[in-house]
């Protein structure tokens, strides 16, 4: 099993709409969870941070955290070209190690 | 403060030379982490560093691989004899401490030729 899985994608989603994106990790001692998103050939950029269970909302997006399931969402509103990225979740274990999942690749449809 | 920079941004090397990459990071983060990236792949955890304390590395980096960070500042990554397999994109990150989100500079691309 891995450390942080994603399903890689792509996932189409047509402008206007809510893109969902899931993230599910192993250590249940994980405390920091992250999304980040990465265009091709450009390095990650931190989106979203959150730290306890629930929902946390900065503008279009939304992380959800549920630590007694072990998985993280990320739900981008009104989605637009623009968004088309691939969404790594990053996961700050138990023993202060950041692992990242594969990521998921999005594709906004004008 | 500009974030995180890293030099060169591309290198091109023959198979067998040692290379090194330098990264800066933001100016207050005692952590700084390298990462390399294939495509397709999210990041994989190569060291890092709390101030000029190197407190882990992964076991995918074998003895060619080897990084400083000597004052607490700036870091390097060097590897020697290079092999084919070593074609990636490098990351380094920084972040003010455990909990906080890493800071990633734009990378180095390493091709072997």
């Amino acid at each position: 099993q891995k450390e942080v899985e994603q399903n890689s994608g792509p996932l189409s989603v047509p402008e206007g709409a809510i893109a969902s994106l899931n993230c599910t990790y192993s250590d249940r001692g994980s405390q920091s969870f992250f999304w980040y998103r990465q265009y091709s050939g450009k390095s990650p950029e931190l989106i979203m941070s959150i730290y306890s269970n629930g929902d946390k909302e900065d503008g279009r997006f939304t992380a959800q955290l549920n630590k007694a399931s072990q998985y993280v969402s990320l739900l981008i509103r009104d989605s637009q070209p623009s968004d088309s990225a691939t969404y790594l979740c990053a996961v700050t274990g138990g023993y202060q190690k950041v692992t990242f999942g594969t990521g998921t690749k999005l594709q906004v449809i004008p | 403060d500009t974030g995180v920079s890293q030099d060169p941004r591309h290198k091109i090397t023959k198979r067998g030379q040692n290379v090194t990459f330098r990264c800066d990071p933001i100016s207050e983060h005692n952590r700084l982490y390298w990462y390399r990236q294939t495509l397709g792949q999210g990041p994989e955890f190569l060291t890092y560093f709390q101030n000029e304390a190197q407190l882990e590395k992964s076991r995918l980096l074998s003895d060619r691989f080897s990084a400083e960070r000597p004052k607490g500042s700036f870091s390097t990554l060097e590897i020697q004899r290079t092999e084919q397999g070593d074609s990636a994109m490098y990351l380094c990150a920084s972040s003010p401490g455990l909990e906080g989100p890493q800071h990633f500079g734009d990378g180095t691309r390493l091709s072997i030729l």
